[in-house]
């Protein structure tokens, strides 16, 4: 299974600040790489999909790049509903694999 | 309103079975894919398995660790996707959320993410 690494596993940051979440696959998977983002006691929320197509709705604070191996999500400007954790879903073969999380908590 | 929702979730013994079912609305359900993804307390997001669309003979693939005793079926007519869980393991317990997805193409080069959600059901596993 291809494994999904996210990093920093947790990050605190301010109202305003930029904020990056790095994804790295095991191997080449190509775009097929989506974001999610989940609050507490929530479903998971669709940020980004193929790496870098906001979704319908997602603000544009909100981007995807990369393709391969690395990925980056990027908020480019945090508010305050933005505290929550990221997920990073690899859909390039089975089993589909989550990476294991990026909680951005408040400064 | 495009909504799917989960059903079936409660305690259950060790060793026992369990049928978690989704019911979707507002959307053409055979078009889509439906994908199941579990939280066990305070952990991550796992994927379980899926059950493809209608164009795709409605095959299904699942999380290698779980094959075997977990089986997704799904009802077109009846715009539900069901997932059977047998022999269940105290690691089993979680918050089983449905999921929907969308492939432009038959052989789904490119997935457009699970783009809905359903609120979950919690299946504890306990004696």
């Amino acid at each position: 299974a291809i494994q999904m690494t996210q990093s920093p596993s947790s990050l605190s940051a301010s109202v305003g600040d930029r904020v990056t979440i790095t994804c790295r696959a095991s191997q080449g998977i190509r775009n097929e790489l989506a974001w999610y983002q989940q609050k507490p006691g929530r479903a998971p929320n669709l940020l980004i999909y193929s790496a870098s197509t906001l979704q319908s709705g997602v603000p544009s604070r909100f981007s995807g790049s990369g393709s391969g191996t690395d990925f980056t999500l990027t908020i480019s400007s945090l508010q305050p509903e933005d505290f929550a954790t990221y997920y990073c879903l690899q859909d390039y073969n089975y089993p589909l694999t989550f990476g294991q999380g990026t909680k951005v908590e408040f400064k | 309103e495009v909504q799917v929702v989960e059903s079936g979730g409660g305690l259950v013994q060790p060793g026992g079975s369990l049928r978690l079912s989704c019911a979707a609305s507002g959307f053409t359900f055979s078009e889509y894919y439906m994908d199941w993804v579990r939280q066990a307390p305070g952990k991550g997001l796992e994927w379980v398995g899926r059950s493809r669309n209608k164009v795709n003979s409605h095959t299904t693939e699942y999380a290698a660790s779980l094959k075997g005793r977990f089986t997704i079926s799904r009802d077109d007519s009846r715009n539900s996707v069901d997932l059977q869980i047998n022999s269940l393991e105290s690691e089993d317990t979680a918050v089983y959320f449905c999921s929907r997805g969308y492939c432009n193409t038959k052989d789904c080069i490119n997935f457009y993410g699970m783009d809905v959600w359903g609120p979950g059901t919690t299946v504890t596993v306990s004696s």
